[in-house]
């Protein structure tokens, strides 16, 4: 089963690090969204990309999170100076250009920053 | 606006139905999603709606009336393996024609013997 694949599953960090985290999408989706999800909420949208190029930020995204998907296959998710807030899941889902649009979504990289 | 309301928790019993509501208030609405989450697994898809009426699938129907912003979830038969979250999600076209999903909070449902 070739899913959207997300590493590391489990993150846990010191406050004021830095951690990226990868997300392989369905092979021939060339949609990729990554979404932040707390505990007993819905998934709030971060970014979106159009194979290569980014082409939405949410205002959630600070200047401390970037997001790259290079050569538009798989992409990542980088935090800089980690704060306790940004515990959270990070979730990565990809979809195909179609009527529906439905996103695939991926298992999630839990984040802890102590 | 973005709001988008469920209730925040349900129990049902095993074989009953149950209906889950979600009332949206937001303009450029593209289209309404369900999914449904078991706890520390990925969110999968259930149902779309775009027009209104009702979409059958199964154990699982989703309505929609966008006029009154308002969309349902039915679970017919339902099992032990139903207690899930169930979220509701608005449907936005972002630039490029890529799709942004706003959701709400999830309805817990919990199925009782």
């Amino acid at each position: 089963d070739t899913g959207v694949s997300q590493n590391p599953r489990h993150k846990i960090t010191k406050r004021g690090q830095n951690v990226t985290f990868r997300c392989d999408p369905i092979s021939e989706h060339n949609r990729l969204y990554w979404y932040r999800q707390t505990l007993g909420q819905g998934p709030e949208f971060l970014t979106y990309f159009q194979n290569e190029a980014q082409l939405e930020k949410s205002r959630l995204l600070s200047d401390r999170f970037s997001a790259e998907r290079p050569k538009g296959s798989f992409s990542t998710l980088e935090i800089q100076r980690t704060e306790q807030g940004d515990s959270a899941m990070y979730l990565c889902a990809s979809s195909l250009r179609t009527v529906t649009g439905e996103l695939f979504f991926g298992e999630g990289s839990r984040l802890t920053v102590l | 606006g973005q709001n988008i309301d469920q209730p925040t928790e349900m129990t049902a019993t095993e074989g009953a139905i149950v209906q889950i509501n979600c009332t949206y208030q937001t303009s450029g609405f593209n289209g309404l999603f369900w999914y449904q989450q078991h706890a520390g697994e990925a969110p999968t898809f259930l149902s779309y709606n775009v027009l209104d009426g009702l979409e059958e699938k199964g154990r699982f129907s989703s309505f929609l009336s966008r006029s009154k912003g308002y969309s349902y979830l039915l679970l017919k038969e339902l099992q032990m393996k139903d207690s899930a979250s169930y979220l509701c999600a608005v449907k936005w076209v972002l630039t490029g024609g890529g799709n942004k999903l706003t959701f709400g909070t999830g309805t817990q449902l919990k199925v009782e013997l």
